[in-house]
Parts: C-alpha cells; sequence; structure tokens
C-alpha cells in the first residue's frame, strides 16, 4: 500500500526566504506526483504536476524536484512571501491500478511578514 | 471554464436524514473523483469513475455511501442514513485521463468542496 509522508508537517519562516518542503513515498510504481495548495476552509489548487519520467517542473517561483528511485519529490519555493501561507500536499498517482491520488498530510507553511 | 463544480458548499442535517452532494466537472474531463477530508484522517479516496463507468470504490465506508454518474457532466455522493461521524468536507475532482499526454494530461483538479455537518 502506498504510503505518502510529508516533513516538516509545519513551518514558520519570515519574508524573503527560500524554503524547501518534502515529500516521500514508499512505492516507486508512480505515474505522476502532483502538488497542491489549500488555503483554510478551501478546496485544492493544482501548483505543479511532475510525469515519472520528469525529474522538475518550474512555475514562477516555485520548484518541483521527483526523484522517483528514491520515493522523493521536494517543493523549493524561492522569495517567500505572506501571500504563500497555505498548507501544501503532495500526492502520487500509481502506475497501473487505481488511478486516484495518495496524498501526504501536508506542510502547514506561515510566512511572517 | 469555470471549473469543478460542486453543491452545496455548505449543508447540515441532523443524523438519520439523508444527504445529497452534487458535483459537476470540468467540460471535456473523462474521470471523476469522490475524497473526503478529515482532519484525523487528511484526504481519502472514497470512489472514482472513468468514462461514467465505478471504477474502484474500495474507499466507500459502508453502504450507507453511494454514488452516482450518470453522464459525462453530473455526478452525486448520497449518505443515507448520516450519522455524526460523517462529518467532514467532500471534495470531486476530474481529470483527462490518457497516457497520450505530457503535463497537464491526468493533472487532477479540485472542486471547493462541500462541508457537511451531521448533528
Amino acid at each position: 500500500k502506498q504510503e505518502v509522508t510529508q516533513i516538516p508537517a509545519a513551518l514558520s519562516v519570515p519574508e524573503g526566504e527560500n524554503l524547501v518542503l518534502n515529500c516521500s513515498f514508499t512505492d516507486s510504481a508512480i505515474y505522476n506526483l502532483q502538488w497542491f495548495r489549500q488555503d483554510p476552509g478551501k478546496g485544492l489548487t493544482s501548483l505543479l504536476l511532475i510525469q515519472s519520467s520528469q525529474r522538475e517542473q518550474t512555475s514562477g517561483r516555485l520548484n518541483a524536484s521527483l526523484d522517483k528511485s528514491s520515493g522523493r519529490s521536494t517543493l523549493y519555493i524561492a522569495a517567500s512571501q505572506p501571500g504563500d501561507s497555505a498548507t501544501y500536499l503532495c500526492a502520487v498517482r500509481p502506475d497501473t491500478g487505481r488511478r486516484a491520488l495518495t496524498f501526504g498530510s501536508g506542510t502547514r507553511l506561515q510566512v511572517q511578514p | 471554464d469555470a471549473g469543478v463544480i460542486q453543491s452545496p458548499r455548505h449543508e447540515v442535517t441532523e443524523m438519520g436524514q439523508e444527504v445529497t452532494l452534487r458535483c459537476k466537472p470540468i467540460s471535456g474531463h473523462n474521470s471523476l473523483f469522490w475524497y473526503r477530508q478529515t482532519m484525523m484522517r487528511g484526504l481519502e479516496l472514497l470512489i472514482y469513475f472513468n468514462n461514467n463507468v465505478p471504477i474502484d470504490d474500495s474507499g466507500m465506508p459502508e453502504d450507507r455511501f453511494s454514488a452516482k454518474m450518470p453522464n459525462a457532466s453530473f455526478s452525486t455522493l448520497k449518505i443515507q442514513p448520516s450519522e455524526p461521524r460523517d462529518s467532514a468536507v467532500y471534495f470531486c475532482a476530474s481529470s483527462l485521463a490518457t497516457r497520450m499526454g505530457t503535463s497537464g494530461y491526468n493533472e487532477q483538479f479540485f472542486g471547493p468542496g462541500t462541508r457537511l455537518t451531521v448533528l
């Protein structure tokens, strides 16, 4: 059974810092990995999708990397801003069988102005 | 496109009542997913459909839960009878499932969720 772990569970940083969020998964047979953002009381917003054949994806100040063989992904946020405060979730989709995502428990990020 | 649409956004009901949650996926998407989010268990898949056919309902907690997708643009999740432990946020998501795509394909897009409270 796939298990997804996110470390740290919570993170507080001052504005302007670069930061890294970690995601690990136990079964490397994945089709893709997706990073989401969730604001309090809101739905999920897709940030980046990395296919299993890719090593990284970039969108603005966000960069996500994937090391499939070691079961790890990182989300790098450059020059953090208070508006980045949210919970960040990673989720993996298996290569076969069930198509649904397995989610980590998230990292709650607070960027202090 | 308006994205995935869910209704109602909030639902408060009493134990024993029937609850129906609704979802309209993004036009053109052929996979639809129902998830439940709670503080204790995080996000869990309940059921998903591909081309309107239920593919995996192993996440449905018990027989009180049922889901249908009568056409490509509409799905319902029904709880009958509802219980306080069903209180959660229920999300619907859709995607375009194909193995021929590059980035953007298979990306799941989530609706805003329905916050259900069962008293």
